[in-house]
C-alpha cells in the first residue's frame, strides 16, 4: 500500500526564517513520482515539483528547493528566507504506474511579519 | 488551454436532495480524478478514470455516491441522498501519463444543510 507522511500538522515562522516542511512515504514500487503542491488561502491546489524515482538531484528554484532521500524515503522541501505569501498548507503527494495520486494531510504554514 | 472546469463553485442544498458535480478535463489528458477536501480527513481520492473507465472507486464512500465520465470531457459525481456529512470541497483534476503534474480544478463547496 501507499502512503504519505507528513508529521508536522502546523509550522509557525517568522518573515525572513527558513522552513523546512517534511514528507515521508512509502511505496513497494520501483518507480513513482513525488509531488508538492500548495494550497493557499484562496483554496487552488497549485502544482510546484515533480520528482521521479530515478533522479534523486536536489532541485532549487528560487527560495524553494528540494531534497529527496530514496535510503530514508524522504521528499523535504525547504524555503528559504520566508515570506508572509508563503502562508498556506503545502501538500507532498505520491503515484506510481498507475495513475494514482494520494496526498499526506498536508502542512499549515503561517509566516508572521 | 482553460485547465480543469468545475461547476458549480459552490452548492448549498438540504439534507436528501440530490447533487450533481461536474468536471470538464483539460483536452487529451487521459485521467481523471475526483477529490474530497475536509478538515478531518484531508484530501481523499474518491475515485478515478482512465480512457473514461473507472480504474479505482474504492475511495467512494458509500453507495449514495456515484460518478461518471461519458466522454473525454467530461464527469459527474453525484450524491443522492445527500446528507450534512457530505459537506466539504470536491476537487476533480486530470492528467496526462507522462506530464509533468496533476492539474486540479478550482473545486466545488458543498453544505448540504
Amino acid at each position: 500500500a501507499q502512503k504519505v507522511t507528513q508529521a508536522q500538522t502546523e509550522i509557525s515562522v517568522v518573515e525572513k526564517e527558513d522552513v523546512t516542511l517534511d514528507c515521508v512515504y512509502e511505496t513497494r514500487d520501483t518507480t513513482y513520482y513525488l509531488f508538492w503542491y500548495k494550497q493557499p488561502p484562496s483554496g487552488e491546489l497549485v502544482f510546484l515539483i515533480r520528482r521521479n524515482s530515478f533522479d534523486e538531484q536536489n532541485e532549487i528554484s528560487g527560495r524553494y528547493s528540494w531534497n529527496f532521500q530514496k535510503s530514508t524515503s524522504s521528499f523535504n522541501f525547504t524555503i528559504t528566507a520566508s515570506q508572509v505569501v508563503d502562508s498556506a498548507v503545502y501538500f507532498c503527494a505520491l503515484s506510481s504506474n498507475t495513475g494514482k495520486l494520494i496526498f499526506g494531510q498536508g502542512t499549515t504554514l503561517q509566516v508572521k511579519p | 488551454d482553460a485547465g480543469v472546469i468545475q461547476s458549480p463553485r459552490h452548492e448549498v442544498t438540504e439534507m436528501g436532495q440530490e447533487v450533481t458535480l461536474r468536471c470538464k478535463p483539460i483536452s487529451g489528458h487521459d485521467y481523471l480524478f475526483w477529490y474530497r477536501q475536509t478538515m478531518m480527513r484531508g484530501l481523499e481520492l474518491l475515485i478515478y478514470f482512465n480512457n473514461n473507465v473507472p480504474i479505482d472507486d474504492s475511495g467512494m464512500p458509500e453507495d449514495r455516491f456515484s460518478a461518471k465520465m461519458p466522454n473525454a470531457s467530461f464527469s459527474t459525481l453525484k450524491i443522492q441522498p445527500s446528507e450534512p456529512r457530505d459537506s466539504a470541497v470536491y476537487f476533480c483534476a486530470s492528467n496526462f501519463r507522462g506530464a509533468l503534474g496533476y492539474t486540479f480544478g478550482s473545486g466545488t463547496r458543498l453544505t448540504v444543510v
